[in-house]
Parts: C-alpha cells; structure tokens; sequence
C-alpha cells in the first residue's frame, strides 16, 4: 500500500537557519502530495501541495518540489523564524477511491532565538 | 467563518464507557474523514464518508462507528471505550477535487 517516509525529529536550529525536512514516498500510479502543518494545541493546515512531476509548491517561505524519480518531496526553507516553531507532516493522496491521505510519521522543528 | 468544528475538545472516559465525538463542517464540502493521531506515527484513517449517506472503512476502523447524518455532520462514536483508543482525534473535510483537506482542532480523549 501508500507511505510516507519522514526524517526522525525533533530538528533543533537557530533562527535564520536554513531548513530541510526530507520526505520520500511510495504509491502506485501519480499522487498529490501534501506538506501539513501542525502547530501547539492545534490542528493540521495545508501548508503547500504539489499534484505532478516537477511542480513545486510554495508557501509562507517554505518550498517543496514533486520528484517523480527520486519519489521524493523534501520541504525547505531558507530562513526559519521562532514562529515555525511546530510539527511538519508530509502526506500523500491517492487519485482515485477514498481520497483520503496517507501521512508521515511527522516532524518536530524547534527554532531558537 | 468557523470550517470544521469538533466537539468535545477534551474527554475522560472509563473503560468500557461509551461516547460520541461530533463534527460539523461549513463550507459545503461533500467528503468527511475521521484521523487518530498518535506519538510518531502521525494520522491514521479511520473512517471516511466521500459523500452524504455513505461511509466506509479506513486503516483502523476496529472499535469504532460513524454516521453521516447529513452533509455538514459527520460523527464517530466508541461504543465499549478501551484504553487502546487514548489518542487525539481529528475530524476533516474536503471537496471532490483537490483533495485538500481541512482539520478540526482536535478532541482529546484519554480512556481509563
């Protein structure tokens, strides 16, 4: 069946770091892929989504681009703030049936001043 | 404008207990979907309902019922609670297309 493979947090870094969450997937046919957002206390928001090869989400700063041939989506961001401060999850959705997604494991990222 | 609203956002049971989680959503989307969350394994389906009047099952549907009882609503209940069901709900909702979802705050429910 589908998955979504994180990288193991927390990530810890300074504020203006750069940032890269890797994200790697299996699916049958052509998913949409999905980064969501999780901050304290909340629940999950679209933070960028990307539905085929080669295009790339952005959002807020963040950026993620479907590879078909690495089955990858890796996030990244090129200056994090303290207010990133939250859990990332990576997800797929499969095209056809249920339409409901497949996460990732999810990933804590910590900022620190 | 309120998206998906969940209720209760916290709640203690006993097991053996029985309850009803609610979710209503505004924005007129015709698909609903029931997540547990729990620590490091991010959401899991449990039950969906890609239109109003059907449901059917997800990944971890053991345990659980739903019902859809109309097309804002969408409810899951735990007819014998266990402690095995300890773990953050998430109601969601989406459109036909796109699949983008859209997430409650959460219920929080720990069972005794």
């Amino acid at each position: 069946g589908d998955s979504v493979t994180q990288m193991e947090g927390p990530v810890t870094l300074s504020e203006e770091a750069f940032l890269t969450i890797n994200c790697t997937y299996t699916a049958t046919g052509y998913p949409s892929l999905f980064w969501y957002v999780q901050y304290p206390g909340e629940g999950l928001q679209l933070l960028l989504k990307a539905t085929k090869a080669d295009d790339k989400g952005s959002n807020k700063g963040f950026e993620a681009t479907y590879r078909k041939e690495t089955t990858s989506f890796h996030l990244e961001k090129g200056s994090v703030q303290v207010s990133d401060s939250a859990v990332y999850f990576c997800a797929l959705s499969d095209r056809t049936g249920r339409r409901a997604l497949t996460f990732g494991s999810g990933t804590r990222l910590q900022v620190q001043p | 404008n309120a998206g998906v609203t969940q209720t209760p956002k916290f709640q203690v049971l006993k097991t053996g207990q029985s309850m009803t989680l609610q979710c209503a959503q505004d924005m007129n989307h015709n698909s609903m979907y029931w997540y547990r969350q729990d620590p490091g394994m991010g959401l899991r389906l449990i039950y969906y309902s890609a239109s109003e009047g059907t449901t059917d099952k997800g990944e971890v549907p053991n345990g659980y019922n739903v019902s859809r009882l109309n097309k804002r609503e969408f409810s899951l209940r735990l007819e014998s609670a266990a402690p095995s069901q300890t773990s953050v709900y998430f109601c969601a909702s989406s459109e036909d297309q796109g699949n983008i979802q859209y997430f409650g705050a959460g219920t929080r429910l720990s069972v005794l």
